[in-house]
């Protein structure tokens, strides 16, 4: 098994450019999760999926969307970068969401000149 | 929603000494308190985790305690090793909220640095 996996793993971004990142787990897991990390600030929510077909905002939504129409697959938008979201994103799933742990991707180091 | 506070930022302990790492949280309805470990450069990792009907749980030299009176829970770490050296992060997970399930809120990371 891969675990959770996200594509690309590096990105520089000019502002106002668009891009999709690409989170996909083969753990049948029901919920994904998409985090960024910024130094000193812990890891912080952007948006969550319960089920295929679901998505709901998390505690930073602004400037990012995402879709769930496979299981497996969880995709993060940025339709017109800015340099506040320069980050490293972090993928995550989980088999159900209460109590049960969260598996991390390798996470994708985003910068926006 | 959920605030979770951890202290300290940074803690540099002696090898084969004992590591205290503390979190509280606002939620009192929180019911999953995980704690991560990130090596430089990797992705986060679960070490160990507890759910509000627990009060200790320990895995060989890990540790975590869960005070739910007080909202707050601890990671200890015994004999600390070289490889213990990383950043590590607590997490809390409050009650559904609207028929979804929540992210985790985390704390913001205590740096710890194993001395030789």
């Amino acid at each position: 098994n891969a675990g959770v996996t996200q594509t690309p793993k590096f990105r520089v971004l000019k502002t106002g450019q668009s891009m999709t990142l690409l989170c996909a787990q083969d753990m049948n897991h029901e919920y994904m999760y998409w985090y960024r990390q910024d130094p000193g600030m812990g890891l912080r929510l952007i948006h969550y999926s319960v089920g295929e077909g679901t998505t709901a905002k998390g505690e930073v939504p602004d400037g990012y969307n995402v879709s769930r129409l496979k299981k497996q697959n969880f995709l993060l938008g940025l339709e017109s970068a800015a340099p506040s979201q320069t980050s490293v994103y972090f993928c995550a799933s989980s088999y159900t969401g209460r109590r049960t742990e969260q598996f991390f991707g390798p996470g994708t180091r985003l910068t926006v000149l | 929603g959920e605030n979770v506070e951890q202290h300290p930022s940074t803690l540099s302990v002696q090898e084969g000494d004992s590591a205290v790492i503390k979190c509280t949280y606002s939620d009192s309805a929180s019911n999953y308190f995980p704690w991560y470990k990130q090596e430089l450069g990797k992705r986060p990792q679960l070490i160990i985790d507890i759910r509000s009907n627990v009060g200790e749980k320990k895995d060989q030299r890990i540790a975590v305690t869960l005070n739910k009176t007080a909202k707050h829970f601890s990671l200890h770490i015994t004999e600390t090793q070289p490889e213990d050296s990383a950043v590590y992060f607590c997490a809390a997970r409050g009650a559904y909220s609207g028929g979804g399930a929540d992210g985790l809120t985390f704390g913001k990371g205590t740096h710890l640095i194993i001395q030789p």
